[in-house]
C-alpha cells in the first residue's frame, strides 16, 4: 500500500503571501489530520477532517484553514503568512475513528515551509 | 492547562544495553497512549498504542507500560542498535478523540 504523500515538499514564500498543501492520505484511511511541527513547541495539532468535514480544530488562528474531498485527499490553507508560520507541515491518515477506538496515525514525510 | 514531559536532554547508551524513555503528564486523563519514532527530516511512524486498562504492551525488541495512577509512561527498547537513533514522541488520546496531542520528544542515541 502506499503511504500518505504530501505535496510539495519543500516551499519558500514571503510574508503576507498565501499557501495551499496538498495531502493524499493511505487508500480507506477516511481521517486526515494536520501537525505544525517547530523546534520550540514541537508537534502541535492544526485540525482533523473526517467524510469531508472538520470533526476537530487546534488553537491556531483563523488564518489556518483546511478541506477534505470525496476521496479523502486534503488540502490545508495559511493566509497572510507571518515569519512564525516556518515549520514543517504533516499530514497524517488514520482509520475511520469507532467506537471510541482510537487508532495509529500515518504521516506523510512533511512540507517545510520557509517564510522570509 | 495539559502537559506532556519528556526529557529533552538526549539519551546516550551503549550498543547492546536498554534504553528507557520517560513519558510523564498532568491535567490530562488519557485512554489511549502512542509511541512514535522521528527520523531527521522525516514524519514520525507509529510504534505501540497502550489502552488505559493494559499496563504492559511488547512488540519484538519494544516494550511500553502505562500507569495511570503515576501519570507516566515507560518506553523500553533491549538490544539498542545504532540504527535505533532517531527521536521518540509519545502521544495522548482522550477517550472518544482522535486527536492526539504530542510530547516534544527525547532523542536517543546509541553508539557502538
Amino acid at each position: 500500500k502506499a503511504g500518505v504523500t504530501q505535496t510539495p515538499r519543500y516551499l519558500i514564500k514571503t510574508r503576507g503571501q498565501q499557501v495551499t498543501l496538498s495531502c493524499s492520505p493511505i487508500s480507506g484511511h477516511r481521517s486526515v489530520s494536520w501537525y505544525q511541527q517547530t523546534p520550540g513547541q514541537g508537534l502541535q495539532f492544526l485540525f482533523e477532517y473526517f467524510s469531508e468535514t472538520q470533526r476537530n480544530k487546534g488553537n491556531f488562528p483563523g488564518r489556518f484553514s483546511g478541506r477534505q474531498f470525496s476521496n479523502s485527499r486534503s488540502e490545508m490553507n495559511v493566509s497572510t503568512l507571518e515569519l512564525g508560520d516556518s515549520a514543517l507541515y504533516l499530514c497524517a491518515s488514520s482509520l475511520a475513528f469507532v467506537s471510541g477506538e482510537s487508532y495509529e496515525q500515518y504521516f506523510g514525510p512533511g512540507t517545510r515551509l520557509t517564510v522570509t | 492547562s495539559q502537559k506532556i514531559e519528556q526529557n529533552s536532554e538526549a539519551l546516550n547508551i551503549q550498543e547492546g544495553k536498554t534504553a528507557t524513555l520517560t513519558c510523564n503528564y498532568t491535567n490530562y486523563s488519557p485512554a489511549y497512549l502512542q509511541w512514535y519514532r522521528q527520523d531527521p527530516g522525516r514524519g514520525p511512524v507509529f510504534l505501540l498504542l497502550i489502552r488505559e486498562n493494559e499496563k504492559e504492551k511488547r512488540k519484538e525488541r519494544l516494550k511500553v507500560t502505562f500507569d495511570t495512577t503515576l501519570k507516566q509512561s515507560l518506553f523500553h527498547i533491549t538490544a539498542s542498535q545504532p540504527a535505533d537513533s532517531a527521536t521518540y514522541l509519545c502521544a495522548l488520546s482522550r477517550r472518544g478523540y482522535s486527536t492526539l496531542t504530542f510530547g516534544k520528544g527525547t532523542m536517543l542515541l546509541v553508539s557502538p
